[in-house]
């Protein structure tokens, strides 16, 4: 079965500290893979998406950056943390096949920039 | 451009009773709509979903209702009970994309 890991699940990092955070899949290949990210009182808004590695889709412009340097590894950065980084951030996979899937989501990250 | 909206940020219910919650949606791209139960502190897990060329589809408590011509979706739970407390997320996807667009979620109480 698959199964997807992300952490650590909580952190607090100082304004201009540098992040990162690390999702990985077990059980799949060759996943489509997403940072969300549930700012407080708001839904959840995609930062990047994944189709492959290298291949990395920003959805809107910010502080954070990603990367997937192997098939099944996603990791969301950061240089230097504002205070408006703080949320909770979900890392989630799809096995996109064409047709229609639903995405399975991680336990998320609660970040607070201080 | 909040392309998936749902206008109800919270919804009260008595155990036993149908919560509905609602959910509308601006692009026409969109070809299947998922509904995600999510608790504080946890990622969002799968609920039901449904394709565009249905209106209807149930699984247990569960129904979705899809009218594509308002753009508009909802989710049925009946009877309502208090472990179904969570907040809810509608999202849509587009299969030429495979990414998901949410809605800013609508927290269900369900009161025994």
């Amino acid at each position: 079965s698959q199964t997807i890991h992300q952490w650590p699940a909580t952190l607090v990092q100082p304004v201009g500290s540098p992040l990162s955070l690390e999702c990985t899949v077990e059980g799949t290949s060759n996943p489509n893979l997403y940072w969300y990210r549930q700012a407080a009182g708001r839904g959840l808004q995609l930062l990047f998406y994944s189709v492959g590695i290298g291949q990395i889709s920003s959805e809107v412009p910010q502080n954070l950056s990603a990367s997937r340097p192997q098939d099944r590894q996603f990791i969301l950065s950061s240089k230097k943390l504002l205070l408006s980084d703080s949320g909770f951030y979900l890392c989630a996979w799809s096995p996109w096949t064409g047709m229609n899937t639903e995405a399975f989501f991680g336990q998320g990250t609660r970040l607070t920039v201080v | 451009d909040q392309q998936v909206k749902q206008n109800s940020p919270s919804l009260s219910v008595q155990e036993g009773r149908i919560s509905i919650l609602n959910c509308d949606y601006t692009n026409s791209m969109f070809d299947y709509f998922l509904w995600y139960k999510k608790y504080p502190a946890e990622g969002p897990t799968f609920l039901i979903s449904i394709s565009s060329i249905k209106d209807k589809n149930e699984d247990g408590r569960f129904t979705v209702f899809l009218n594509k011509s308002a753009k508009h979706l909802s989710l049925h739970i009946v009877p309502s009970q208090p472990g179904d407390s969570a907040v809810y997320f509608c999202a849509a996807g587009d299969t030429s994309y495979g990414k998901l667009t949410f809605g800013q979620g609508t927290i269900l109480t369900v009161h025994p």
